[in-house]
């Protein structure tokens, strides 16, 4: 979708390390959210925001933390990266009556 | 708390062939949402429909249908005259309304081959 983007958009790192993943979004929605997604999991939410700021935890949220200090950035953090966290990242967006989410293109992350 | 089970993991079919694919949720809440979303082999995620808790309406969209029915909990959905194009792996997800802050639950998937 051309409003969503992600980067970067394929990532190998060594345990250990920090890594941080950008979610930028061109339409000035209210909601963004993080998910994962793993074989036999579907997409787990990890945290999301609800503005400027306002952020909570989803399902799956130790290990990361996030931040918005700009409505079009939403930015994911592994403070220290695992092997478990070794998966494909999502973003999504709320749009069209604010109960329908669409998804960025992804990120795959490799933790070596 | 809010669930979805696929129980298909996997279906395979040959083209034209006719396929149905499970989604059965659980939540308390009044109001709630149900969507699909088709992840092709590329690997985005694609909305195909979403449903509102008080709307027990089918819905056609060309070769694809959805039958929900509140007294079992599901929303299922299925895909007339299979096309190869078709090969993906189908999410089944519910969320609340404002006050869950929309937060989407998937189910596992159901990958869905189509041969030629």
């Amino acid at each position: 979708d051309a409003g969503i983007t992600q980067s970067p958009r394929h990532k190998v790192t060594e345990t250990g390390t920090p890594v941080t993943l950008r979610c930028h979004q061109t339409e000035n929605h209210r909601y963004m959210y993080w998910y994962r997604q793993d074989p036999g999991h579907g997409l787990r939410l990890i945290h999301y925001s609800y503005g400027v700021k306002d952020t909570d935890k989803g399902e799956v949220s130790d290990g990361y933390s996030v931040s918005r200090s700009k409505t079009e950035d939403f930015l994911l953090t592994l403070e220290s990266a695992t092997s478990s966290q070794t998966s494909v990242y999502f973003c999504a967006i709320n749009r069209g009556g604010k109960e329908t989410q669409y998804f960025g293109p992804g990120t795959r992350l490799l933790v070596l | 708390a809010q669930k979805v089970t696929q129980a298909q993991t996997e279906i395979s079919v040959v083209e034209k062939e006719d396929v149905t694919l499970d989604c059965v949720y659980e939540t308390r809440d009044t109001t709630y949402y149900l969507f699909w979303y088709k992840q092709p082999p590329s690997g985005e995620l694609v909305f195909l429909i979403r449903r509102n808790s008080f709307d027990e309406q089918n819905e056609i969209s060309g070769r694809y249908s959805w039958n929900f029915q509140k007294s079992t909990s599901s929303f299922n959905f299925t895909i007339t005259a299979s096309q190869v194009v078709d090969s993906a792996v189908y999410f089944c997800a519910l969320s609340g309304d404002r006050s869950n802050d929309y937060k989407l639950s998937f189910g596992a998937g159901t990958t869905v081959t189509v041969r030629a």
